[in-house]
């Protein structure tokens, strides 16, 4: 049961315009929700998060938007680079719990920036 | 200098051979992860530590067992190898709980058997 849903599996965006991925979740203890970003053959790497008490955070050419009544969240780039284009994971934690159960990863969404 | 370092970045080994994957950070982080990666692409958390004692333990095959000698390191040991055991396997590390502080992942260790 994914309870982190990524459906895109892969866009792709002109460089210079605006990217944005998509992240759904289910399970309604998830308060806090980060997405991560992965070159081929290298780990995640953190670029963004945003709690439940937020409905937007911004930094940089990134900004997080939560929709708490849809549990869908999403990740704006703009504008798009080159460098950009990378794997994109949303994932998802309950701080509430403690969060103690780690976190629950989507699928991620391969971006890919055409110049 | 690399903060979260994994060894070895490629592993190929036969049905039924144990095998050790050790991690190392260098972020003075207290808490440490191991997370599989298949061949769908999904990255499930398997254990997390902090300060040495395990505080996740997800629903693996006990033929896996972490061992955690330090703050810095925590290794994965597989015993007994299975086909499907091939996955990507990535180290990362926290500074507290996994809820409140970003991850720092290691480069990841694509294990194949065969």
């Amino acid at each position: 049961d994914q309870q982190v849903k990524q459906n895109s599996p892969s866009l792709s965006v002109q460089e210079g315009r605006i990217s944005i991925l998509n992240c759904d979740y289910t399970n309604s203890m998830f308060d806090y929700f980060l997405w991560y970003k992965k070159y081929p053959a290298e780990g995640p790497t953190f670029l963004i998060s945003i709690s439940s008490i937020k409905d937007k955070n911004e930094d940089g050419r990134f900004t997080v938007f939560l929709n708490k009544s849809a549990k869908h969240l999403s990740l704006h780039i703009v504008p798009s680079q080159p460098g950009d284009s990378a794997v994109y994971f949303c994932a998802a934690s309950a701080l509430s719990g403690g969060g103690a159960d780690g976190l629950t990863f989507g699928k991620g969404t391969h971006l890919i920036i055409q110049p | 200098d690399t903060a979260v370092s994994q060894t070895p970045k490629y592993l190929v080994t036969q049905m039924g051979n144990d095998k050790s994957i050790k991690c190392e950070q260098n972020l003075g982080h207290d808490t440490m992860y191991w997370y599989k990666q298949d061949s769908k692409k999904f990255l499930k958390i398997m254990f997390s530590y902090n300060n040495k004692e395990l505080i996740i333990n997800e629903t693996v095959p006990n033929r896996f067992s972490p061992k955690s000698p330090d703050k810095a390191h925590l290794n994965l040991h597989i015993n007994s190898l299975e086909l499907g055991d091939s996955a990507v396997y990535f180290c990362a590390s926290s500074r507290g709980l996994p809820a409140y502080n970003e991850q720092f992942f290691g480069p990841g260790t694509r294990l194949t058997v065969l």
